[in-house]
Formats: C-alpha cells, structure tokens, sequence
C-alpha cells in the first residue's frame, strides 16, 4: 500500500465553522506533513511532524490546528477561517527525516489533497 | 532561507526533448527532488539527487551541479501526457523540509 488518503477530497465552510482534514498512511511513514497550495502556485509547507511530534510549524495561523493521533494519521483542524485561506490542502509522508543514505531518498508521497472552500 | 526559481512555462513538441531549468540558493541542502504535478491532482516524485552528477530513470533525467546551486530535469521522447507542472524541491540539512520552487507549466504540442 504505498497511498496517502485524504478526507475529505471537498470541503465547503463558512467562517465560523469547525471542521477538520483527515490524512492516512500505511506505510510505515514516520514523518508527516500538511502542505497549502494555491492554483498555478508550489505547494506550501505548513506543518511538519516526526516520529509523531510536531517539528516544524511554518508561522501557521492558529486558526489552523494540527494533530498527530498516532504514526498513521494527521488531522488538521480549522476555525475561523477566512475566504483567503480557500486552498488545496496537501498531505505528505516520508520514511523520516534527518540524513538519509541513499537508496532511501526519503521523497515524500502526497495524496490528493482537500479542496477547502471557505465561504 | 531557500530561494528556488524554474521558468514559468515552457512549450514543446510531442517527441522532442525539453530541459526544465532550476536554480536554487539555499542556507543548507540534503538533497533535491523533482515532482511532476497534473492539473487537479497530487504531486508524484519523478527524481532525485543529492550527489553532483545525472540520474537516469527512462525517458528522464535529472541533473545537479551542487557548486553551481542549478539542476534540470531532462525530458525526452514528449508525450502529450507528459504535459503538467514540474517542480524543483530543495530539502535542508536537517531533513525535516523540503521547499518548492516556482514551478514550470510544461505544455507538449503535436
């Protein structure tokens, strides 16, 4: 099973809402990641957590709340957004992180992602 | 901080060969990546290099110059389907982050 899965694949709130994005993998991953993309932009990083700890958290809002329930899952809570936010909404997930020898490459594998609509 | 920049759009003919620019500048480095990204879709890993030199992987190559802070990525034998969006990712020495570049909109024309 080499997939990331992502719940749910549309997401339409308003901006008082409460809602969360849901990220799997079986893979044995222990590092995973949120990333934001805009249309015809790279993804963003947001959030990194490894070994189930939180790493790297890129100045995210506080309106956006991560959690690492266990090594498989990543959730991401929102709210109180706003419209600007409205984005895709990507996770990831990679063997580990610190130095890798090849031919571990440590690439990252992405799911489909979460089209967020905030209204 | 990371600095990575590839041409916005290229355009190029089915069965021809195009090379997609990167240059990166960045305060540490542990390896760089190459996605390919279809419209609508997730990114999916097409290469990797961490040493200096050229990765062959079928119709594709990738290419470091670690020195210089410049790879590309080779494209040959285009197909109409090898249009997408390829992106040039730079990880830091600590492995924790890999950060994406611009972006390079690759159409493929008959």
């Amino acid at each position: 099973d080499t997939e990331v899965t992502q719940t749910p694949k549309h997401l339409v709130m308003g901006m008082t809402n409460k809602k969360s994005l849901k990220c799997e993998q079986h893979m044995g991953h222990r590092a995973m990641y949120w990333y934001k993309q805009k249309a015809k932009k790279p993804p963003e990083l947001m959030f990194v957590y490894s070994y189930e700890k939180l790493s790297i958290n890129e100045s995210v809002p506080s309106r956006f709340s991560p959690e690492c329930p266990n090594s498989s899952l990543l959730n991401l809570h929102l709210h109180a957004l706003q419209p600007e936010d409205s984005a895709l909404y990507l996770c990831a997930s990679s063997q580990g992180t610190g130095l890798l020898l090849t031919p571990n490459t440590g690439e990252l594998f992405f799911g489909e992602g979460s089209r967020l609509t905030v209204l | 901080g990371q600095n990575i920049d590839q041409p916005t759009e290229m355009t190029a003919t089915e069965g021809a060969i195009v090379q997609i620019n990167c240059t990166y500048q960045t305060s540490g480095f542990n390896g760089l990546f190459w996605y390919q990204q279809h419209a609508g879709e997730a990114p999916t890993f097409l290469s990797y290099n961490v040493l200096d030199g050229l990765e062959e992987k079928g119709r594709f190559s990738s290419f470091l110059s670690r020195s210089k802070g410049y790879s590309y990525l080779l494209l040959k034998e285009l197909q109409m389907k090898d249009s997408a969006s390829y992106l040039c990712a730079v990880r830091d020495r600590g492995g924790n982050k890999l950060t994406f570049g611009t972006g390079t909109q690759l159409k493929v024309e008959l």
